[in-house]
C-alpha cells in the first residue's frame, strides 16, 4: 500500500516568508508525528498528533511554528516568517495505534531559508 | 533531555564483512527501534524492539534489546553495497514523560569500500 507522502519535496523561501509543508499518513494510522532533521543529525521531535488532537507540541522551537490536522488524516506544518536557521528537513511520520512507536516516515520536505 | 549516544560515527567495511554498531542511554528506554536513511529519503524502519533482552532478525540484520533497557546493538552479516547509508538507533525513554516523539541517536555513516 502507499506509504507517507510529503509536499513539496523542496521547498526555496526568502527570510521573512511563510512556508507550508504537507503530509499525507498512511490510511488508518491514528498517529502523526513531526521531526526536523539538520545536516548530519538525527531526527528531532516537534509535534505529535492522535487523530485531530494535537497531543504534544513540546519540541516546537517557537511560536513562528504551527502544526493541524484538522480531520485526524492530512497534517500540515506550517512556519512563519522564515530564518535562516529553520533550514533543515521536516519529516513527517505516521503509527497505526496498536503500535505506537513503530513509526514510519515519509521522504521529507527540504527547507532552504535564503 | 535525552541523548543517544550511537557508535561508530562511521564504518568503512568491505562487501561481505559483518558489520555491528550499537546504541547506549544513560537512562531506561523502554522501545528501541532501528532505521536505515539514504540520501534525499526519510529513514526506513527496519527492526522494532519491545521487551528487554530481545533479539529479533530481518534477514542479515539483527537487533537486541539490551538487558538493562539501557543499549541497544545492530548487526549485519555479510554486507552488500546497497547496505550503504546511514544507520539511526531510536528510542522511547522508560519515564513515559516529556516529548511524545522518539529520540534518535545521531547515525552510523556505513561505507563500502571497493
Amino acid at each position: 500500500g502507499a506509504g507517507v507522502s510529503q509536499s513539496p519535496r523542496y521547498k526555496v523561501a526568502k527570510r521573512g516568508q511563510d512556508v507550508a509543508l504537507r503530509c499525507d499518513p498512511i490510511s488508518g494510522h491514528v498517529s502523526l508525528f513531526w521531526y526536523q532533521q539538520a545536516l548530519g543529525q538525527g531526527p528531532e521531535f516537534l509535534t505529535y498528533f492522535q487523530n485531530e488532537a494535537q497531543l504534544d507540541k513540546s519540541g516546537l522551537p517557537s511560536d513562528r511554528f504551527f502544526a493541524e490536522r484538522p480531520e485526524g488524516s492530512v497534517s500540515t506544518l506550517k512556519i512563519q516568517r522564515t530564518q535562516q536557521e529553520d533550514s533543515a528537513v521536516y519529516l513527517c511520520a505516521s503509527s497505526s495505534g496498536e503500535v505506537r512507536w513503530a513509526q514510519y516516515f515519509g521522504p521529507g520536505t527540504r527547507l532552504l531559508v535564503l | 533531555g535525552q541523548q543517544l549516544n550511537q557508535s561508530p560515527q562511521s564504518m568503512f567495511i568491505q562487501e561481505g564483512e559483518d558489520v555491528s554498531m550499537n546504541c547506549t542511554s544513560s537512562s531506561i528506554f523502554n522501545t528501541w527501534l532501528w532505521y536505515k536513511q539514504d540520501p534525499g529519503e526519510g529513514p526506513v524502519l527496519l527492526i522494532a524492539l519491545y521487551k528487554a533482552g530481545e533479539l529479533t532478525s530481518n534477514g542479515r540484520l539483527t537487533a537486541q534489546f539490551g538487558i538493562t533497557r539501557k543499549d541497544s546493538f545492530l548487526n549485519i552479516s555479510a554486507s552488500i553495497p546497497s547496505d550503504v547509508g546511514i544507520y539511526f538507533c531510536a528510542g522511547r525513554p522508560y519515564s513515559g514523560g516529556g516529548a511524545d516523539g522518539l529520540t534518535f541517536g545521531k547515525g552510523t555513516h556505513l561505507i563500502i569500500q571497493p
